[in-house]
């Protein structure tokens, strides 16, 4: 079985500064996905960025980058020139097949 | 394209009542996926359909069923709510089950008193 693990609960940065969290997971599969999904306060689940295990090349999305260290299966986010609409609940989350396994998710808040 | 829609928003149960959360899509995605989410903790999977016919139990299954009759829909069923069913239910679906992004619908708020 999967695990996936956020060690920080809660975080707060100071808007247009970075800020980055961290993401642990535990599998012995070889091909996977790994994925960082926002939920804002409306509790809509919003897919901010996803990584292939067999690519080296950290992914990208505008703001949003991860660095991915497969051999420590650690992955995590980082968020450049924070914005305020950037405050929400992120998870974490694993994919092998046919279950997606979610972390416990990080509390982010940005400060005016 | 609506994407992934759920009913009922909210629900209000007496422990021992049954009900059924609806999901529908329209993106003609073959997977779908019934996930909950209690208070500080992330989403963990009930249910899963890899087609039309096809269900198999994720990390949660007790206490839920379902059925996959059609490509667009994928309901849930509480046979006999207990005050831990309390939680916020998601519905997702995906292309093909493996590696695609899953979208989610809005969710429903179930409280069992």
């Amino acid at each position: 079985a999967q695990t996936v693990t956020q060690s920080q609960p809660e975080m707060s940065v100071q808007e247009a500064e970075t800020v980055t969290l961290s993401c642990t997971y535990d599998t012995s599969e070889n091909n996977y996905y790994l994925f960082w999904y926002k939920q804002p306060p409306s509790r809509q689940m919003i897919l901010v960025i996803r990584q292939e295990a067999y690519k080296q090349q950290n992914a990208t999305e505008n703001r949003f980058s991860v660095n991915f260290q497969k051999a420590a299966k650690s992955f995590s986010l980082k968020i450049s020139d924070s914005q305020l609409g950037d405050t929400a609940m992120y998870f974490c989350a694993f994919n092998a097949g046919n279950m997606l396994t979610f972390g416990g998710g990080t509390r982010l808040m940005v400060k005016p | 394209n609506a994407g992934v829609t759920q009913t009922p928003k909210f629900q209000v149960l007496k422990t021992g009542q049954s009900m059924t959360l609806q999901c529908a899509q329209d993106m003609n995605h073959e997977y779908m996926s019934w996930y909950r989410q209690d208070p500080g903790m992330g989403l963990r999977l009930i249910h899963y359909s890899v087609g039309a016919g096809i269900t198999d139990q994720g990390e949660v299954p007790n206490g839920y069923n379902v059925s996959r009759s059609t490509t667009e829909d994928f309901p849930l069923r509480l046979l006999s709510a207990a005050p831990s069913q309390t939680s916020v239910y998601f519905c997702a679906s995906m292309l093909s089950s493996g590696v695609d992004e899953q979208f989610f619908g809005p969710g429903t708020r179930l409280t069992v008193l």
